[in-house]
């Protein structure tokens, strides 16, 4: 049972435009959803994380849109640029334990 | 630079040959991580420690062993690697500061097995 799930896998968007990254999960007791940024080679690293007591979080171009009803929530870049080509996870954990539930992954593909 | 190092980047095994993947973090953090991570795939939990304190998942296979002599260090055992078993493997540390939730992922090993 995957308890979260990412969509699109791939996504190609020109310069100057809007990026989205949809996840949903399952499980209503997760309180710590994060997404993170991985480049090819490297490790992934925190780019935003978002609690269930707000609806959203905006930090610079990266927005985080959160629906507690729909258990869903989105990332969202703005100006995306060819430097923000990356595979983003979106995630979910609960409690302190700061175990991780990764969705699959998207590849984003900015074109110049 | 507070940091997730891990050693070597890359590693070739043979099949069957133990291997050890060694993780060390200058952040103080009191929670360590490993993941396995294959190719266009999410990360993969096989364990993590609290302090001492030794979880494993359900699903890792007891061919995966981790051991972690001291809060700064931290190991992946490969008893007997198989040919399923290459991937990217990475290291994570979350701690207090940050409620235990944000996790700082080092640069990965990637494990060839032939």
């Amino acid at each position: 049972q995957q308890q979260v799930k990412q969509s699109p896998q791939s996504l190609i968007v020109q310069k100057g435009g809007i990026s989205i990254i949809n996840c949903a999960y399952e499980n209503t007791a997760f309180d710590y959803f994060p997404w993170y940024q991985q480049f090819p080679g490297k490790g992934p690293a925190l780019l935003i994380a978002i609690r269930p007591d707000v609806s959203e979080k905006k930090e610079g171009r990266f927005t985080i849109s959160f629906n507690k009803s729909a258990k869903q929530f989105s990332l969202h870049i703005m100006d995306s640029q060819p430097g923000d080509s990356a595979t983003y996870f979106c995630a979910a954990s609960k409690g302190n334990a700061g175990k991780s539930t990764f969705g699959d992954g998207t590849t984003l593909t900015v074109k110049p | 630079d507070a940091m997730v190092i891990q050693n070597p980047r890359y590693q070739v095994t043979q099949f069957g040959k133990p291997v050890t993947l060694s993780c060390s973090q200058t952040l103080n953090h009191n929670v360590m991580y490993w993941y396995q991570q294959k190719s266009s795939q999410a990360p993969k939990l096989l364990f993590h420690y609290y302090d001492k304190d030794f979880n494993n998942e359900a699903d890792t296979p007891d061919n995966f062993q981790s051991r972690r002599p001291n809060t700064s260090f931290c190991f992946l055992d490969i008893r007997s690697p198989g040919l399923g078993d290459a991937a990217m493997y990475l290291c994570a540390t979350s701690g207090r500061d940050y409620g235990f939730n944000e996790q700082f992922f080092g640069p990965g090993t990637r494990l060839t097995v032939l």
